[in-house]
């Protein structure tokens, strides 16, 4: 079975500071990890995914996140937070003969303060 | 832009009713899904479709049932409401077609907010 784990469930970070969300997933075949956003009252919206391309991979709205095999993560970094930021990530993994089907974690609560 | 919208922002309803939960994507995408989403559990899977009269179970079926009719409608129903139903529904489509693409992306309707009293 495939999984996520997402290391933290509220993260707070200043205006302009680093943002760091981090996530490990746990899969026996090459998996195909995504993160997505949900601002408040809206659905999710995809950031980024990796599909054995490029590890390091840019998404929307300056986030990029690096695939490390041998670290199992998919961390999600941004080098400067802006307060447009503040919303709910979730990251997920799915594998090819899994179809569509997608395996979220928990979530993170990303506050930016001022 | 794909669209995928559902019936209902908030939904209120007593315990024992049938409820209808309908998604509707404009897109002509293969495969939907439904998902509730529950603090500190994230998303959970419900119910998925790859095509039309067709139907899977994923990980939370029990208490819902589906029904896809036509290609673009999505509809998931409570047969009998119970409280610890309460929870926002999320409903999601993706093109690529089959069970042999797992890198294909999911886009979200903006959710049903149900409440069962």
């Amino acid at each position: 079975a495939q999984s996520v784990t997402q290391l933290g469930s509220h993260v707070s970070v200043s205006e302009g500071a680093l943002v760091l969300l981090r996530c490990n997933y746990s899969s026996s075949v090459p998996p195909y990890l995504f993160w997505y956003v949900q601002y408040p009252n809206q659905g999710l919206q995809l950031l980024l995914k990796y599909t054995s391309a490029a590890t390091l991979v840019k998404g929307i709205n300056g986030f990029e996140a690096e695939f490390k095999k041998s670290e199992t993560s998919f961390h999600l970094t941004k080098p400067s937070a802006h307060m447009s930021d503040a919303a709910e990530y979730f990251c997920a993994v799915s594998r090819a003969v899994s179809g569509s089907r997608l395996t979220f974690g928990e979530g993170t609560q990303l506050t930016v303060n001022p | 832009d794909v669209k995928v919208t559902q019936s209902s922002r908030y939904l209120v309803k007593r315990t024992g009713e049938k409820v209808f939960l309908e998604c509707v994507q404009d897109m002509d995408h293969e495969n939907m899904f439904w998902y509730r989403q529950d603090p500190g559990l994230g998303l959970r899977l419900i119910y998925f479709s790859y095509d039309v009269k067709m139907k899977e179970k994923g990980d939370i079926p029990e208490g819902y049932s589906v029904s896809r009719e036509k290609k673009e409608r999505f509809s998931l129903i409570l047969e009998s409401a119970s409280t610890n139903q309460t929870s926002m529904y999320l409903c999601a489509s993706s093109q690529n077609p089959g069970q042999a693409t797992g890198g294909d992306t999911q886009y979200f309707g903006p959710g049903t907010r149900l409440t069962v009293l």
